[in-house]
């Protein structure tokens, strides 16, 4: 089956850039979704097909594919940014979507 | 923006079948060459797709879910479920409906429940 790998967690100081990396074999061949969760609320897409912004998310979220990677990138982190972030692709092989490990991102 | 409701039993038996439905309101659920899907969160846990099923009735199923799983839509009510037989105690998790506003199922889930914890009990 299909698997994406996210690292468990990244800290992050107020007002730097986080960076949250997501690995799947040939992932910069299909597109990539980016949710946020924080705890006790549904997910919120905040980036799709790998770099666009869905309405009302901020540009300081950002999306970025190259060879078997995805990154998110949040730029001038905020502490509302404090969440869970998954990503997301659709797997044509095994018809799925498939889900990221997933990352705790903690600003601090 | 579609608004999506789970409902269903909070509490099921091992061995027992998990049934959910979810409700859409603010749009009609066979107007649109749309996705609709169940995503489930153990506690503690991330997140894992379950199914989805397009407008036309075509399902797609987890691999690892398949021999268990059931997706069906309902137009008459507006509504879509979920049923998941033979649980076990790993079957635990918060289930959310989620819907994709698109017929290509690379596009992002744009809407989603607000989830409801269903328990499986011994």
């Amino acid at each position: 089956s299909y698997e994406l790998t996210q690292p468990p967690s990244v800290t992050v100081s107020p007002g730097q850039t986080a960076r949250i990396t997501c690995s799947g074999d040939k992932l910069g061949d299909k597109y990539v979704s980016w949710y946020q969760q924080k705890p006790g609320q549904s997910p919120v897409v905040v980036i799709h097909h790998g770099s666009r912004w869905p309405s009302g998310i901020p540009e300081r979220f950002s999306g970025s594919i190259s060879g078997n990677t995805a990154t998110l990138t949040i730029s001038g982190t905020q502490t509302l940014d404090e969440a869970d972030y998954y990503c997301q692709t659709w797997d044509s092989g095994t018809a799925s979507d498939v889900f990221g490990t997933g990352t705790k991102v903690t600003v601090l | 923006q579609l608004q999506l409701q789970e409902s269903g039993p909070g509490l099921v038996k091992s061995s027992e079948t998990l049934s959910l439905t979810c409700s859409v309101s603010g749009g009609s659920i066979s107007s649109g060459n749309y996705f609709w899907g169940w995503i489930r969160q153990p506690p503690g846990k991330g997140l894992e797709w379950i199914g989805s099923i397009y407008y036309s009735g075509r399902t797609f199923y987890n691999p690892s879910l398949k021999s268990r799983v059931t997706i069906f839509v309902d137009t008459s009510k507006n509504e879509f479920s979920l049923l998941l037989n033979s649980v076990t105690a790993a079957d635990t998790a918060v289930y959310y409906c989620a819907s994709r506003l698109s017929s290509s199922p690379t596009s992002k889930y744009d809407s989603w429940g607000q989830g409801t914890l269903v328990t499986v009990s011994s």
